[in-house]
């Protein structure tokens, strides 16, 4: 079956640090890859995609490439603030059935201090 | 405001309770989700509702029983529901289910089984 895997949380780093939230998946098929992300209280929203090999999502300064090779789509960013404080969600897409199922990782929590 | 409500933000039953989700979607979505999401396990699926119909039931005990009356609403009714099914249940929504990236999430509702 299809699947993603996240590092465990939670991720706590200084204000203007360098972030790097590892994720991989197994899929049987060629997935489109997300990554979501829950601020405290709310829903997910979807922050980045990217829908085939070596394309680069970008968002709010966050960067993630789809690496087919090594089957991951990590999220990075240059220099974290503390409105980045959230749940960080990594998910991949594939057709089941005539509509797109999303399988979702456990999250990462990113807590960044001031 | 994502233009999906839940209500109510928090509940606590008993076992042996009958209570009911809502989840509601200002948005002109024709696609609406439930979701369980449970601590350091990845979010799950349980049940996607297309044009009032539903189209994945993504084998959730019977103790669950989703109602979709119309675009606009969805109900997850709960009834003998056992201590591990405590947990954050979001509501989505989405345009059509051919693109996962378009869901929009509740906020979700904070469950307590005693």
């Amino acid at each position: 079956g299809n699947s993603v895997t996240q590092m465990e949380g939670p991720v706590t780093l200084s204000e203007e640090a360098f972030l790097t939230i590892n994720c991989t998946y197994t899929a049987t098929g060629y997935p489109s890859l997300f990554w979501y992300v829950q601020y405290p209280g709310e829903g997910l929203q979807l922050l980045l995609k990217a829908t085939k090999a070596d394309d680069k999502g970008s968002n709010k300064g966050f960067e993630a490439t789809y690496r087919k090779e090594t089957t991951s789509f990590h999220l990075e960013k240059g220099s974290v603030q503390v409105s980045d404080s959230a749940v960080y969600f990594c998910a991949l897409s594939l057709d089941s059935g005539g509509y797109q199922k999303v399988t979702f990782g456990t999250g990462t929590k990113l807590q960044v201090i001031p | 405001e994502t233009g999906v409500t839940q209500t109510p933000r928090h509940l606590v039953m008993g076992m042996t309770n009958k209570k009911s989700l809502k989840c509601e979607q200002h948005l002109g979505h024709n696609a609406m989700y439930w979701y369980k999401q449970s601590a350091k396990k990845p979010l799950e699926l349980m049940f996607v509702y297309n044009f009032k119909e539903q189209t994945e039931n993504n084998s959730v005990p019977s103790r669950f029983s989703p109602e979709c009356p119309n675009s606009s609403h969805l109900f997850l009714h709960l009834h003998t529901l056992q201590p591990e099914d405590s947990a954050l249940y979001l509501c989505a929504s989405s345009p059509r289910t051919s693109l996962p990236e378009t869901q929009y999430f509740g906020p979700g509702t904070r469950l307590l089984v005693l």
